[in-house]
């Protein structure tokens, strides 16, 4: 089975601070994601990475950024946490020959910026 | 500007009756369109997926149709169980990147 692990089921934060929330595949996938979900509007996809080393915006990137130093492992950063971007985060991961758009999920992050 | 828009944000169904989410897209490069099934506390996983040049895909109890003309696709969920209540997203996709709407919150009654 295909598995996707975030570091954190729950942070609390205050504003101002850098957070980290790591997620990791282990079935090799080329391509991970970033998304938010908030009630009403679903999930917005914040940033995605083809390969390692590679990086693209979503749609609401400003105010994050990622990286990813190996395959199986995608970071998204707050570099300086506000109480707007307090939301359930969520990491998924596809096979790029795919193109089906077929995500896996991790559990996902609950993250709340005081 | 939403590209995926579910403008059900709620459904109530017996069981045993049929469920009938519907999606609307607006950008025509979409070549997939998915529903994942999302419950509380878990990540979204993977129902039913469709291609564009198809017009109806069937898995199980689940159906999805597409009109690519209208730029709607709809699911179909007969019968509906207990166990289907959730949240429904629907999705499209192109060039590997997925879009999905705002979701749709089924509870079906026993």
């Amino acid at each position: 089975d295909v598995k996707v692990t975030q570091s954190s089921r729950y942070l609390v934060k205050r504003t101002g601070e850098k957070v980290f929330l790591e997620c990791v595949q282990d079935m090799d996938h080329e391509n991970m994601f970033w998304y938010r979900q908030d009630p009403g509007l679903g999930l917005r996809l914040i940033y995605f990475s083809y390969d390692v080393k590679m990086k693209e915006k979503g749609d609401i990137p400003e105010g994050y950024s990622v990286s990813r130093e190996k395959k199986e492992r995608f970071s998204l950063i707050l570099e300086s946490a506000s109480t707007n971007q307090t939301s359930m985060y969520l990491c998924a991961s596809s096979f790029s020959w795919q193109g089906t758009g077929e995500l896996f999920f991790g559990e996902g992050s609950r993250l709340t910026v005081l | 500007d939403q590209q995926v828009k579910q403008n059900s944000p709620s459904l109530s169904v017996q069981e045993g009756r049929i469920s009938i989410l519907n999606c609307d897209y607006t950008n025509s490069m979409f070549d997939y369109f998915l529903w994942y099934k999302k419950y509380p506390a878990e990540g979204p996983t993977f129902l039913i997926s469709i291609s564009s040049i198809k017009d109806k895909n069937e898995d199980g109890r689940f159906t999805v149709f597409l009109n690519k003309s209208a730029k709607h696709l709809s699911l179909h969920i007969v019968p509906s169980q207990p166990g289907d209540s959730a949240v429904y997203f629907c999705a499209a996709s192109f060039s590997d990147k997925v879009i999905f709407g705002p979701g749709t919150s089924l509870s079906v009654i026993p």
